[in-house]
């Protein structure tokens, strides 16, 4: 299976700060990746699909790039509602599905 | 609008079973694979298995080998998880997706709290 490793696993920025969050797969994955954003006791929300493309009413400072075997997901200008837990998933062999191991962002 | 409305939470004990239901309404139930996923207490996500409503054909993770169970009935737009034999560390948050490639929606959740 594809592994996907997720870095950082935690960071603490300042709103205004650029933040960017980095997945690499096991193997090339073209761009089948997706981010997602998850608050406590909420279900995953998703940012971005095909690595790039961001989902329909999703704010515009988040965005996502890379191919192949790394990712990148970009805030381009912190919120304070951005404090979550964000994580890549892969589907390029699907099934299965393999998530990276998430990122917990604070505000500081 | 796209919906998966999930049942409610379960308490079980030790070595019984499950079953988390996951009703789609908004499109058409067969075109898409249903995912399963789950979330013990503030760890990450672990996919669980597929199923296609349409066929009904199914695959899981290998770690749930013998114990998942993945089915569906079309006429009402529900898919149903049940995972047997149940211990303590299956006690999460039990999810369904709407896959295509990745996830678009999710339901909203199920927790499973497996106790003595």
């Amino acid at each position: 299976d594809i592994q996907m490793t997720q870095s950082p696993s935690s960071l603490s920025a300042s709103v205004g700060d650029r933040v960017t969050i980095t997945c690499r797969a096991s193997q090339g994955i073209r761009n089948d990746l997706a981010w997602y954003q998850q608050k406590p006791g909420k279900a995953p929300k998703r940012l971005i699909y095909a690595a790039s493309s961001l989902q329909s009413g999703v704010p515009s400072r988040f965005s996502g790039s890379g191919s192949g075997t790394e990712f990148t997901l970009t805030i381009s200008s912190l919120q304070p509602e951005d404090s979550a837990t964000y994580y890549c998933l892969q589907h390029n062999n699907y099934p299965p599905i393999t998530f990276g191991q998430g990122t917990r962002l604070e505000i500081k | 609008q796209v919906q998966l409305v999930q049942s409610g939470a379960e308490v079980k004990k030790p070595g019984a079973s499950v079953k988390v239901s996951c009703k789609a309404s908004g499109y058409t139930f067969t075109s898409y694979d249903i995912n399963w996923v789950r979330q013990a207490t503030g760890q990450g996500l672990e996919w669980m298995g597929w199923m296609n409503p349409n066929s009904g054909n199914t695959g899981h993770a290998q770690k749930f080998q013998g114990r998942v169970t993945m089915t569906r009935d079309t006429s009402i737009s529900t898919a149903y998880m049940e995972l047997s034999s149940l211990r303590s560390e299956d006690t999460a948050v039990y999810y369904c997706a709407r896959a295509y490639g990745d996830y678009d929606y999710w339901g909203q959740g199920t927790l499973v709290t497996v106790s003595s």
